[in-house]
């Protein structure tokens, strides 16, 4: 079966450091990648995607994750955390237009920022 | 522009009753989803509509659980016989139409709760 696995349900950082959170696959066919973000009383928001062409993708608020297909990982990563990007945060994958572009989600990290 | 909304954003309901979750997309936006998201957990694909049907009703856990769409904009998903295991918070995307390159928009859900 299809699956994303987040590691690390909570996660803490400094203000100002460097900001990992992993996410891993499993499918021997390459799936769209995606990051979302949910802040408290707000829906999901995407941060970014991979479809296909360059591993290295760049969203908002100075996110990014690298598509590594030997590894079967997404990790997302930001050089420098601020307070603002508290959140939870969501892995997703999506498998081909056959499937409508339904997303099946990891079961997400929350990222908490101390000052 | 308006985004994806949900009403109610809270119910209350006790178990065996009848409940309907309505959700609005986007203006113009062919393709919508509903997905669950328990206490804890990622959200979890139900059911996707293209226009005014069901392509992909794979998720929905059981015949308690049915959706509509029937003028291809506005959607219910609707629930029979609640159990509190259906206590949980329903999420309702849009997107311009169906598929992974599509970015699906994502509404601020519907906490169920069942007593």
């Amino acid at each position: 079966a299809q699956s994303v696995t987040q590691l690390g349900s909570h996660v803490s950082v400094s203000e100002g450091a460097l900001v990992l959170l992993r996410c891993n696959y499993s499918s021997s066919v390459p799936p769209y990648l995606f990051w979302y973000v949910q802040y408290p009383n707000q829906g999901l928001q995407l941060l970014l995607k991979y479809t296909t062409g360059a591993t290295l993708v760049k969203g908002i608020n100075g996110f990014e994750a690298e598509f590594k297909k030997s590894e079967t990982s997404f990790h997302l990563t930001k050089p420098s955390a601020h307070m603002s990007d508290a959140a939870e945060y969501f892995c997703a994958v999506s498998y081909g237009y056959n499937q409508g572009g339904k997303l099946i989600f990891g079961q997400g990290t929350e990222l908490s920022v101390k000052p | 522009g308006a985004g994806v909304s949900q009403t109610p954003s809270n119910k209350v309901t006790e178990k065996g009753k009848y409940v309907e979750l309505r959700c609005d997309p986007i203006s113009g936006h062919t393709a919508l989803y509903w997905y669950r998201q328990s206490l804890g957990q990622g959200p979890e694909f139900l059911i996707y509509f293209q226009g005014t049907g069901a392509a992909d009703d794979s998720g929905l856990p059981n015949d308690r659980f049915f959706a509509v769409r029937p003028e291809g904009s506005v959607s219910t998903l609707k629930i029979q016989r609640t159990e509190r295991g259906d206590s949980a918070v329903y999420l309702c995307a849009s997107s311009s139409t169906g598929g992974p390159l599509y970015e699906q928009y994502f509404g601020p859900g519907t906490r169920l709760t069942v007593t």
